[in-house]
């Protein structure tokens, strides 16, 4: 079964400083996606990027990047010029497109900006 | 236009007692969840539906009863309700599991507080 594990349960960020999120999983799959999803104040999730496993290029989106290593099974999101809006809950997700394409997350990395 | 919409918002309710929260999607997927997160934020996936049909039944008590009445709508009711219900639950949609730009789109969740 995959698993996604998040290790930093709480980490906080200078305004406009880079910070970088851990995610690993564990599949024995070669096909899947890769998320983060971000949960503000406001309880409403929303994507913030997406990688495709069998496409080795890094996602980006703005000041969001991911660094994703297959053979390590590891998926960090890289968030740059941090700002208060960022301030949330960032889970990671795996999804393996076939069967139940069931989306499992990770237990999340609260993330606080300071000003 | 809220592309996934639940109702209510907020849920207080006494033990014992049976509740239903509602789900919408006007976004013309295929493929509907039930996510439960509790006290810490975990993540759970409850069920999925594909067009109607029950695809992912995790193990969920069976108190808890999904319901599709088209592939529009998946609700969720409640039967004697325990205090450990206590939690958030998203529902969330999803074009289709065939997808190739899969992402899931979520409704901005029901806090459901049983007394």
């Amino acid at each position: 079964a995959q698993t996604v594990t998040q290790s930093q349960p709480e980490m906080s960020v200078q305004e406009a400083e880079t910070v970088t999120l851990s995610c690993t999983y564990d599949t024995s799959e070669s096909n899947y996606y890769l998320f983060w999803y971000k949960q503000p104040p406001s309880r409403q999730m929303i994507l913030v990027i997406r990688q495709e496993a069998y496409k080795q290029q890094n996602a980006t989106e703005n000041r969001f990047s991911v660094n994703f290593q297959k053979a390590a099974k590891s998926f960090s999101l890289k968030i740059s010029d941090s700002q208060l809006g960022d301030t949330a809950m960032y889970f990671c997700a795996f999804m393996k497109p076939s069967g139940t394409y069931k989306y499992i997350f990770g237990t999340g990395t609260r993330l606080k900006v300071l000003a | 236009d809220t592309a996934v919409s639940q109702t209510p918002k907020y849920l207080v309710t006494q033990m014992g007692n049976d509740k239903s929260i509602k789900c919408e999607q006007n976004l013309g997927h295929d493929t509907m969840y039930w996510y439960k997160q509790d006290s810490k934020k975990f993540l759970k996936i409850m069920f999925s539906y594909n067009n109607k049909e029950l695809i992912i039944n995790e193990t969920v008590p069976n108190r808890f009863s999904p319901k599709s009445p088209d592939k529009a709508h998946l609700n969720l009711h409640i039967n004697s309700l325990e205090l450990g219900d206590s939690a958030v639950y998203f529902c969330a949609s999803s074009q289709s599991r065939r997808a190739t730009n899969e992402k899931l789109f979520f409704g901005s969740g029901t806090q459901l507080s049983v007394l």
